[in-house]
């Protein structure tokens, strides 16, 4: 059965502080990798990765994809307490016609402490 | 913000009711894709519908079901409602096929006493 492992489950560090957060899958025919930071209620999307290697960047986030380990990294530096919310990755397999099927691990909580 | 919207916002309901959850996608989007969120958990997939047609169904009972109408908007139903069923419901719309990511719309919390 796929599966998407995320670690840690909580974390939490001062303003200033770089965090990593990790995520491990387990899917069948992987298409993609996302990441996504939610606040409140509705996820909003941060990432999607596909290819290995590649570092995609957005401010003080990036995120990295090994697809030969199977696992991703979100790294957020200098953090600010506006990056406390729960950080959910998911894989999406291509499998028959339910592209768009995501699958997500538990999320990591993260808060920062002014 | 996304362009996808969900109503209602909240919700209470007694175990046994029915309910029944509304989401309109995003401008362009055929493809509708409903999640279940418990508390600590992550997003489970439930269905997704493409054209009016359920395209896929996670591992939830038959009592969950849903449409698909020709605007793309889509509904939620839930049957019989069990205490286990309180949760976040997300849907989320996309272009299937498509390199869009998929957008999520607020979610509707409901809560079965």
């Amino acid at each position: 059965e796929d599966k998407v492992v995320q670690s840690p489950l909580s974390l939490v560090v001062h303003e200033g502080d770089t965090v990593t957060l990790n995520c491990s899958y387990e899917v069948t025919n992987f298409r993609s990798l996302l990441w996504y930071k939610q606040e409140k209620k509705a996820p909003t999307f941060l990432f999607m990765l596909t290819s290995s290697g590649i570092e995609k960047k957005s401010g003080r986030l990036s995120s990295i994809l090994d697809k030969k380990e199977l696992f991703s990294i979100l790294n957020i530096t200098a953090t600010q307490t506006g990056d406390s919310a729960i950080y959910l990755c998911a894989v999406e397999p291509a499998r028959g016609s339910t592209l768009g099927r995501l699958y997500f691990g538990r999320g990591t909580q993260l808060t920062v402490w002014p | 913000e996304t362009g996808v919207t969900q109503s209602p916002t909240h919700l209470i309901k007694t175990r046994g009711q029915q309910v029944t959850l509304r989401c309109s996608s995003q401008s362009g989007h055929n493809t509708v894709s409903w999640y279940q969120q418990a508390l600590g958990q992550g997003p489970q997939f439930i269905f997704q519908y493409y054209r009016e047609e359920e395209n896929g169904r996670g591992n939830f009972p038959p009592r969950f079901s849903g449409l698909q109408f020709p605007n793309y908007s889509s509904e939620l139903n839930v049957n019989a409602l069990e205490l286990d069923d309180s949760a976040l419901y997300l849907c989320a719309s996309s272009s299937l096929g498509g390199d869009d990511e998929q957008f999520f719309g607020p979610g509707t919390r409901l809560t079965v006493l």
